[in-house]
This record gives structure tokens, sequence and C-alpha cells, in this order.
């Protein structure tokens, strides 16, 4: 059974670097054609994908964030990573963390969402 | 970036009933092999998405098979079969053949 459970600071001020943990099981980030991506979703809004990581460690950004973005992993601890740099009011959102399942090329299963309120 | 577009915005179904969203993207989605890398998936209420179908038309593991996709290079069609309750919430469309990866706006679907 594959699960996800992405963690974080809960709350942050303007300015300040936001990091997320997604913490999986039932797959490894070192199998060839795994891959981890993060998306997130303000309160009543879409879904906005942000960086995927690959078992190869090939990294994917969105561009419009990509100064802001760090995407990383820990195969041994099937933990991945993102850091949002000089986060903003408008980094408020619910960010989920997904496998991404090379053989069928798709986002197939979802953690639960880690909620980051930006506030000063 | 490629732009995901839905219809409706809401729609309301009786039980039983069939009910069908478009999604069409801004190019086509359609890869030189062969594969259409659009995506369905629905948003529980309160809860995260859930993969519907991928590549089109490939129903995921556990969905029930009132759900079907298909579709061309730019317009795509979700069809649920005989909706039940818990068929309710968002459903968002996405497209995973460039980067960005993006998603629709999501249509809205509640029970009459």
């Amino acid at each position: 059974q594959v699960t996800l459970k992405e963690s974080g600071p809960g709350i942050l001020q303007p300015s300040q670097t936001l990091s997320l943990t997604c913490t999986f099981s039932g797959f490894s980030l070192s199998t060839y054609g795994m891959g981890v991506g993060w998306i997130r979703q303000p309160s009543g809004k879409g879904l906005e994908w942000l960086a995927n990581i690959w078992w190869d460690d090939d990294k994917y950004y969105n561009p419009s964030l990509k100064n802001r973005l760090t995407i990383s992993k820990d195969t041994s601890n099937n933990q991945a990573f993102l850091k949002i740099t000089n986060v903003d009011t408008a980094d408020t959102a619910t960010y989920y963390c997904a496998r991404i399942c090379g053989a069928s090329y798709v986002m197939d299963a979802w953690g639960q969402g880690a909620s980051v309120t930006v506030s000063s | 970036d490629i732009v995901m577009t839905q219809a409706p915005l809401s729609v309301s179904v009786t039980p039983g009933e069939s009910a069908s969203i478009s999604c069409r993207s801004s190019k086509s989605l359609l890869h030189s092999n062969g594969i259409t890398y659009v995506y369905w998936y629905l948003q529980k209420p309160g809860k995260s998405p859930q993969l519907l179908i991928y590549r089109m038309s490939n129903l995921a593991s556990g969905v029930p098979d009132r759900f079907s996709g298909s579709g061309s290079e730019t317009d795509f069609t979700l069809k649920i079969s005989r909706v039940e309750a818990e068929d309710v919430g968002i459903y968002y469309c996405g497209q995973l053949l460039e980067n960005p990866w993006t998603f629709g706006g999501g249509t809205k679907l509640e029970l009459k």
C-alpha cells in the first residue's frame, strides 16, 4: 500500500523560507521510473503543480516559481523535500506531495496535504 | 503554458443518472508515442485529489467502471454513469505532457 504524508511549519512570516517534508511508504525513490511531485492548492481554489524529483535525481520546476523552489530527496529514509524561499501571503495553501509512477506516467497517490499559512 | 479549460463550472445530477464533464487543452496532448497525456482527478470534500483516469482513457486501480474517459487531441470528456452519492466533489482534468504540468479550474458535481 502506497502512503504519503506531508509535514510543514503550519504558519510562517513573509520573507521566510518554507520547508516541507514528504514521508512515504510502499515505494522507493531509488526504483527506476519513480518520482515525487509537489502540488499546492489555495483554499477554495484549483491545483498548481510546483516541482518533481525523479529516481535518478532529475528535477523539474514550475517556471513561475523556479527561482524560489528547491526539491530534494533522502532515498534511504523515504523522504522528499521542498523549500520555497521568500514566501508571501500568496503562498498560503495546502501543499500536497504525490507519487509519480513512471511506468504509467501518472501521479497516482497523494498525501493528505499540509496546510501552510503565511502571515505577519 | 498549456491551459486546461473545464466546463461546466458545476453540474447537478439526479442519483442514478449520468453526467459528463468536458475539458479542453490549449494545445494537443497527443505525444508522438501515441499516448494522450490527460488525466482526471476527483477531490471529495475535505480530501486530497484521487486519480480516476490516466492517459485519457485508462481507469485507475480501484475506480468503479462507472467512470470513463475519452477524447481527441485537445477535447476530452469524463463520463460518470449511474451517479452515486460518493461521486460528489470537484473534478479536475490535468495534463502531464509538458512542464509546467497544469490543471483545469475544476467542475463541482452535486446531487439534486
